[in-house]
């Protein structure tokens, strides 16, 4: 295992089309995080899943998103109705509970057009 | 609410020089800091991780401190390379739960 994989790395979509993202965390990692980056910004939170509960979700999380972890190991974030406010790259992090500390995967880059 | 400022928030310094970015958090109350690194358009990459009993921690050229009482933390590179070029984010943390970021500073490198 050599470290958060997401899925896919880059993702064009047309303005009101769906779009899903998956995370596979780190495997011995129970704890899942979903951030958003845009240009010229820190991430920002999103969601944070500990195994399959879904323990904090962020207001910047409108009813459009939604995300899950089914069986407490990978992640899909799912956006629906895409808007060009939408246009960021996704990020995923994972942790154990002996150690707070995340680790991030790649990211996904989400353009809609 | 949690604010993270970095300062400052662009730096270009000659290869071999040492030097300092900023990181200061509103809430004193953290359980820990994780200092990042990101590239352009790629994901981050742990740097240091600090619990908020420790006071600081080292790894390779870098040196991260953390002040809880005054809210602020610092990461020391030492004889820069223009491979440390990207830009350097720090996070805040109740323990178990989100992060809060700033908005990073932007090392330049240059040979």
């Amino acid at each position: 295992d050599t470290g958060v994989s997401q899925n896919p790395r880059h993702k064009i979509t047309k303005r009101g089309q769906n779009v899903t993202f998956r995370c596979d965390p780190i495997s011995e990692h129970n704890r899942l995080y979903w951030y958003r980056q845009t240009l010229g910004q820190g991430p920002e939170f999103l969601t944070y899943f500990q195994n399959e509960a879904q323990l904090e979700k962020s207001r910047l999380l409108s009813d459009r998103f939604s995300a899950e972890r089914p069986k407490g190991s990978f992640s899909t974030l799912e956006i629906q109705r895409t808007e060009q406010g939408d246009s960021a790259m996704y990020l995923c992090a994972s942790s154990s509970d002996r150690n707070t500390e995340a680790f991030f995967g790649q990211g996904t880059r989400l353009t809609v057009v | 609410k949690q604010e993270v400022t970095q300062i400052p928030a662009a730096l270009s310094v000659p290869e071999g020089e040492n030097l300092v970015l900023n990181c200061s958090f509103t809430d004193s109350a953290i359980y820990n800091l994780q200092w990042f690194r990101q590239d352009p358009g790629k994901g981050l990459t742990s740097l240091l991780l600090i619990q908020s009993s420790q006071r600081e921690q080292t790894s390779g050229r870098l040196n991260a401190s953390l002040d809880k009482s005054s809210g602020r933390s610092t990461l020391y590179i030492a004889a820069s390379q223009p491979g440390d070029s990207a830009t350097y984010l720090c996070a805040v943390g109740p323990g178990y739960s989100t992060l809060t970021f700033g908005k990073g500073t932007m090392l330049l490198v240059s040979p």
